[in-house]
């Protein structure tokens, strides 16, 4: 097992709430990206902190913002959440701020926009 | 437009049954091509990154090798625990964006 850890593991919220995800990096690790996978999809890249500044985002609107703290973990927000937002979150861990390095991931959270 | 394309979607083997996954891509300025496998509710778990055309690994029953324009995922003699979904996924130079393929669901009979 990673020592990366997403929480919580499953979330039910209405649609146009937000939520916040949390994840704890694995020790060593000062990177941390964040993936939004759907049913039968490869994950989809949506950003990721470097020594908690961003370091690079894919195509997912502003709604979805995140934060790194000074001991690497790091939150996932999203406002407004739509249908569309139900997917399994998941969380990388890394070191160095670039791809040179292999990316580690935890077991996701599952939410669910209703 | 960077992409990556696996095939195929789904295969069903035979235990002990060799075969071959496919990752073709393209991406501007490849900084790493990897590999992970994701069991059902699960976070992907690493396999292998390969950096440069020519590159192989391996791992028990699992080869990767990268050319410029494709990845394969060998397994030999699969156990039905090598029954699970493949990702393939590329890193650019330009960002620090990976780009996964969708992958192939992976089912060994025994």
């Amino acid at each position: 097992e990673t020592g990366v850890t997403q929480s919580p593991t499953h979330l039910i919220k209405t649609r146009g709430q937000q939520v916040t995800l949390r994840c704890s990096s694995q020790s060593g690790h000062n990177t941390v990206s964040w993936y939004q996978q759907a049913l039968g999809q490869g994950p989809q890249f949506i950003f990721q902190y470097y020594r908690e500044e961003e370091n690079g985002r894919g195509n997912f609107p502003p709604r979805f913002s995140g934060l790194q703290f000074p001991n690497y973990s790091s939150e996932l927000n999203v406002n407004a959440l739509e249908l569309d937002d139900s997917a399994l979150y998941l969380c990388a861990s890394s070191n160095g701020g670039g791809l040179h390095t292999e990316a580690f991931f935890g077991q996701g959270t599952r939410l669910t926009v209703v | 437009e960077d992409q990556v394309t696996q095939s195929p979607e789904a295969l069903r083997l035979q235990e002990g049954e060799s075969s071959s996954l496919n990752c073709s891509y393209t991406v501007s300025g490849l900084r790493g091509l990897f590999w992970y496998r994701q069991d059902p509710g699960k976070g992907p778990e690493f396999l292998f990154t390969l950096y440069s055309a020519g590159e192989e690994k391996e791992k028990e029953r699992l080869k990767a090798t990268l050319t410029k324009k494709e990845s394969f995922l060998h397994i030999t003699a699969p156990k039905p625990e090598d029954s699970a979904t493949y990702l393939c996924a590329v890193g650019r130079n330009r960002d620090d964006k990976i780009i996964f393929g969708k992958g192939t669901r992976l089912h060994i009979l025994p």
